[in-house]
């Protein structure tokens, strides 16, 4: 089955600093979704990138097909920011997920 | 209203016990789906329905049984709970596009319910 990799598994980051998770994935894909999962263990989507580049406030998220990765930007990054972010492609019907990247944003 | 709904938010039984968690969705999408996040965060299908039908089944142990009564609810049936079977389990749901058993790749953004997490004893 298709391998997604993210790196890096975990991250410290100060309030205020940028970062960017990495997802590589090791065969073509038609979808591709990012999700954070909070601290109480929710599962938000953030974005739906199969390809391109997307934006929505502080996060854009870049999805090159051609070269199977997908990057995810944190810029000024809060503390509600904290959680693992995960990566996941589609194949047949289900997501297949990455074991994620690790987020802790301290004061 | 919340989208994708699934209760309990927490279970807490005893080894050998039976137990069900109860999904439904307000999104009218075809396929629904069961995943399961063990202890190291990893999320992991487990079985996906399409309209009612059964489409994927991995291989989960058959004390696992999913029942969907119609297209908005799929229910996940435990039996014989085991130590092992403690995690999170999380309902999704995503539509599917018309024609055929494969939905169209951009119809196809799942959405996640709040997840119950069940520990055994």
């Amino acid at each position: 089955g298709i391998q997604v990799e993210q790196s890096p598994p975990d991250l410290i980051l100060q309030e205020g600093a940028n970062s960017t998770l990495r997802c590589n994935f090791s065969d073509s894909v038609n979808n591709l979704q990012w999700f954070h999962q909070n601290p109480w263990g929710q599962l938000i989507n953030l974005f739906y990138i199969p390809s391109g580049t997307k934006q929505n406030g502080r996060l854009s998220a870049t999805t090159v097909a051609t070269e199977r990765y997908s990057l995810l930007y944190i810029s000024s990054s809060q503390t509600t920011d904290s959680g693992v972010y995960f990566c996941a492609v589609v194949t047949g019907y289900a997501l297949n997920f990455g074991k994620g990247t690790s987020l802790l944003v301290t004061p | 209203d919340t989208a994708v709904s699934q209760t309990p938010k927490y279970l807490v039984t005893q080894m050998g016990n039976d137990k069900s968690i109860k999904c439904e969705q307000n999104l009218g999408h075809d396929t629904m789906y069961w995943y399961k996040q063990d202890s190291k965060k990893f999320l992991k299908i487990m079985f996906s329905y399409n309209n009612k039908e059964l489409i994927i089944n991995e291989t989960v142990p058959n004390r696992f049984s999913p029942k969907s009564p119609d297209k908005a609810h799929l229910n996940l049936h435990i039996n014989s709970l085991e130590l092992g079977d403690s995690a999170v389990y999380f309902c999704a749901s995503s539509p599917v596009g018309t024609g055929g058993l494969l939905p169209y790749a951009q119809e196809n953004i799942q959405y996640f319910g709040a997840g119950t997490r069940l520990s055994v004893l």
